[in-house]
């Protein structure tokens, strides 16, 4: 079945730096990605998704890039800001099944 | 658009009482929805998919007996933890797709029930 792997699992940034998570996959069938963020109690919230015909998409300052061949999938966070901090989840999904990865908690310091 | 609700927050019970988590999508027609369970500091797991109407996919090592899904209609779902016990205790998040699965489909979640088990 799918595997999805997550790193860094923490990542600690300065109040407008970059942040990249990166995430791979298994099953080169998996054809949508899409990446939750989620803050302390609260539900995952939808951030960005890529399907598998597109290797990048940007929204104002989050983009994804994806790379089929190397089954390889990143979260980018430009100009971090202290309400950017939280935990961050790659997912793969093929059809109805969706694979999540561990999380990466990332912490903005002001 | 795409919103999910979650009932209740949260809930305390004693042990070997049954809890009733209700799941509603309220503007759309959620074809499926599943039920998660969330470990502090942890990732989603993926306990069970249901379709409107038809009996529930668990997922290996949730024992359906203990996690009754009923999916009674397009925009409801219910999680019944039957006989609770300290060790169920957790956060259960619910979450609900309008699409037909063809070409992976974005899940939105509900605010969580957090369970505690007494």
């Amino acid at each position: 079945g799918e595997n999805v792997e997550q790193h860094p699992s923490t990542l600690s940034v300065q109040e407008g730096d970059s942040a990249v998570i990166k995430c791979t996959y298994s099953d080169s069938a998996s054809n949508y990605f899409p990446w939750y963020k989620q803050e302390l109690g609260k539900r995952p919230q939808l951030i960005i998704d890529i399907r598998s015909n597109v290797g990048e998409k940007k929204d104002q300052r989050i983009a994804v890039t994806l790379n089929k061949t190397a089954k390889h999938f990143s979260l980018h966070i430009t100009e971090t800001q202290p309400e950017d901090s939280a935990v961050y989840f790659c997912a793969a999904s093929k059809g109805f099944k969706t694979i999540f990865g561990a999380g990466t908690r990332l912490f903005v310091k002001a | 658009g795409a919103v999910v609700s979650q009932h209740p927050s949260w809930v305390i019970c004693k042990s070997g009482t049954s809890v009733k988590i209700e799941c509603r999508s309220l503007d759309f027609q959620a074809t499926t929805m599943f039920w998660y369970r969330q470990f502090p500091k942890q990732s989603l797991m993926l306990m069970a998919t249901s379709n409107e109407g038809s009996k529930a996919t668990y997922e290996q090592g949730v024992e359906k007996d203990k996690f009754l899904i009923n999916h009674a209609s397009l925009t409801l779902s219910t999680l019944t933890v039957t006989s609770a016990h300290p060790e169920d205790s957790s956060f259960y998040i619910c979450s609900a797709t309008g699409g037909a699965g063809v070409l992976g489909e974005t899940q939105y979640f509900g605010p969580g029930t957090r369970l505690l088990v007494l």
